[in-house]
Formats: structure tokens, sequence, C-alpha cells
């Protein structure tokens, strides 16, 4: 079936630091790719999200671009902030009509001072 | 707007014991629903999701069990907690459409079952 998979382990890195998270997924068709972000106590908040390859989603300063060829959906974002502390879901959704998602195993991202 | 409600925001509840969690959506008319465990240190876990009242599809068997009674009402519910029930419970929506695959989430549920 459907799933995502996002790198090992936390990431920790000083502010104004750049940061990538690895996506890659495995799919029949063709997914809708998302970012996801959760804040310490809180439910879950789109980040960003791309519908067809090559397309470039954006949001608060990250990026991630679908690339069918790699099937990756990495996300970057180039000075990282104290207050970009989270934990980061990539997912993918089936696009039936259900629109279910199928989520990564989510990395905690430590920005330090 | 659209807005996703749920609650209790905390429970502590004894093995054995019922459990029941709501979640309601407003601003918007026959979502799709769905609820997810997040255990943890683990990622995100579907339960159930619902295209409309009364219909429910179960991704993992287990001793939870969840009904729709109203169009944007979803709640959550066992008869007997089992300690491996302890998790954050999110709830979810979406427009129905394959076109229209964003979920939105609730601000979740901290349950812990001792």
């Amino acid at each position: 079936g459907d799933s995502v998979t996002q790198m090992e382990g936390p990431v920790t890195l000083s502010e104004e630091a750049f940061l990538t998270i690895n996506c890659t997924y495995t799919a029949t068709g063709y997914p809708s790719l998302f970012w996801y972000v959760q804040y310490p106590g809180e439910g879950l908040q789109l980040l960003l999200k791309a519908t067809k390859a090559d397309d470039k989603g954006s949001n608060k300063g990250f990026e991630a671009t679908y690339r069918k060829e790699t099937t990756s959906f990495h996300l970057e974002k180039g000075s990282v902030q104290v207050s970009d502390s989270a934990v980061y879901f990539c997912a993918l959704s089936d696009r039936g009509g259900n629109n279910r998602l199928a989520f990564g195993k989510g990395n905690q991202v430590v920005v330090i001072p | 707007s659209q807005t996703i409600h749920q609650w209790p925001a905390t429970l502590v509840q004894p093995v054995g014991s019922p459990l029941s969690l709501e979640c309601t959506v407003e601003g918007t008319s026959n979502p799709n629903l769905y609820w997810y465990r997040q255990a943890a240190g683990r990622g995100l876990q579907l339960l159930f999701y619902s295209v409309g009242i009364g219909q429910i599809s179960s991704e993992v068997p287990q001793n939870l069990s969840a009904s729709r009674p109203q169009d944007r009402q979803f709640i959550l519910s066992s008869k007997k907690l089992l300690l491996s029930d302890s998790g954050f419970y999110l709830c979810a929506w979406s427009k129905q459409g394959a076109r229209t695959d964003t979920q939105y989430f609730g601000p979740g549920t901290r349950l812990t079952v001792l």
C-alpha cells in the first residue's frame, strides 16, 4: 500500500542554520503530498502541499518540491528560528473520494538559540 | 470559516473504564471525518474515517469504535479501556471530493489510561 518514509531521529540545529528533512514515498498513481507541523501539545497544522510533479509548496519560509523521478518531497528552510521547533510530518493522500492520508513517523526539530 | 473542536482536552481514566471522545466541525457540511491516534514517540495511526452519517470505516481492529450520529459530529468510544489505549487522539476533517484532499486537524485529546 501507499507509504511515507522520513529520516530517522530528531534534528537539532542552531538558529539561522539550514534545515532539511527528507521524505520519500511509495504510491500507486499520483498522490498529493503534504507537510504538517505539530507544535508542543497541539494538533497538526498544514504547512504546505503539492498536488502534481514538479510543484513546489511553500509557506513561512519552508519549501518542498514534488519530485516524481526520485519519489521525494524533502522539506527545506534556509534560516530556522527557535519558533520552528516542532515535529514535522510528511504525508500523502491516495486522492480517493475519502481523502485518506498516510503519514511518516515525524521528525522532532529542536532549534537552539 | 471552518473550525474543529475536540473535548475533553485531557482525560485520565482507569483500565477497564468506558471512553467517549467527541469531535465537532463548524462552518462546513458533509465533511469527511477521521480519528487518528498518536502514541508516544510514534507517528499517526488512522483509526476510523467516515464519509457520511452512519458510515464508518475501521482501519485497525481493536477495542475502540466510532460513530457519526450527526453530519458534523464524530465520536470515539470504548467499552473497556486498555493501558495500550493511552495516547494523543486527533480528529480531522476534509472536504469531500478527490481534488480537495487537505485534512484539517483539531487540537487533540490527551488520554492517559492508568
